[in-house]
């Protein structure tokens, strides 16, 4: 399982507390991408990172924020304003954004009571 | 943006049978069509891709057909054995730099 590196596994936090995932990558790829999965639904962009020290939008980034101030790591910082936090997340990385293959982490399932 | 429908949502087949799932985007500037299968409790994984210069793709017992005209495609399983039993990602996008937008999901019961 080498090349993406998602920590930790499990979280738990309470409500009104920000929590950041960790997502590490060696594979050199410069696009990075945080993807948010709940039962029975698609993956949903949330932010994603063409290059370093640039991030962009995705689907559904209200409640979250990022950074990418080195190459090979891109965490996600999930915010007290992010209503429904409860999910399983996914970072991926490629080696260039758009059209190459993603490379996924485990995920981290992150509870919110 | 770019929208990803797929269909159908679950699907059930006895082993040896064949298995497709449909998909439909609405942007016709997206030109790469991945597909990913996420076993239970795995990371999803590259099973075959497709670019819109080719119309069809086989990896011995999975194809990928594509209809530009349309903006739709597809998956075809062959000969399903019981670990092709998973859930199934379409996905497209436009050129480089942009994002990937999945569909939202086909969960397989391959039926021994």
């Amino acid at each position: 399982d080498g090349g993406i590196t998602q920590s930790p596994k499990y979280l738990f936090r309470k409500e009104g507390q920000n929590v950041t995932l960790s997502c590490e990558q060696n594979l050199n790829h410069d696009a990075m991408y945080w993807y948010r999965q709940d039962p029975g639904q698609g993956l949903r962009l949330i932010y994603y990172s063409q290059i370093v020290n640039d991030f962009q939008k995705g689907d559904i980034a209200e409640g979250y924020s990022v950074s990418r101030e080195k190459k090979e790591s891109f965490p996600l910082t999930v915010t007290s304003a992010q209503k429904n936090p409860t999910a399983f997340y996914l970072c991926a990385s490629s080696i260039a954004a758009g059209d190459s293959p993603l490379h996924f982490g485990n995920g981290t399932r992150l509870t919110v009571t | 943006g770019e929208n990803v429908e797929q269909h159908p949502s679950t699907l059930s087949v006895q082993e040896g049978d064949s298995a497709v799932i449909k998909c439909t985007y609405s942007d016709s500037a997206s030109n790469y069509f991945p597909w990913y299968k996420q076993e239970l409790g795995k990371r999803p994984q590259l099973i075959i891709d497709i670019r819109s210069n080719v119309g069809e793709k086989k990896d011995q017992r999975i194809a990928v057909t594509l209809n530009k005209t349309a903006k739709h495609f597809s998956l075809h399983i062959t000969e399903t054995q019981p670990e092709d039993s998973a859930v199934y990602f379409c996905a497209a996008s436009k050129a480089a730099g942009n994002k990937l937008t999945f569909g939202g999901g086909t969960r397989v019961l391959v039926k021994p």
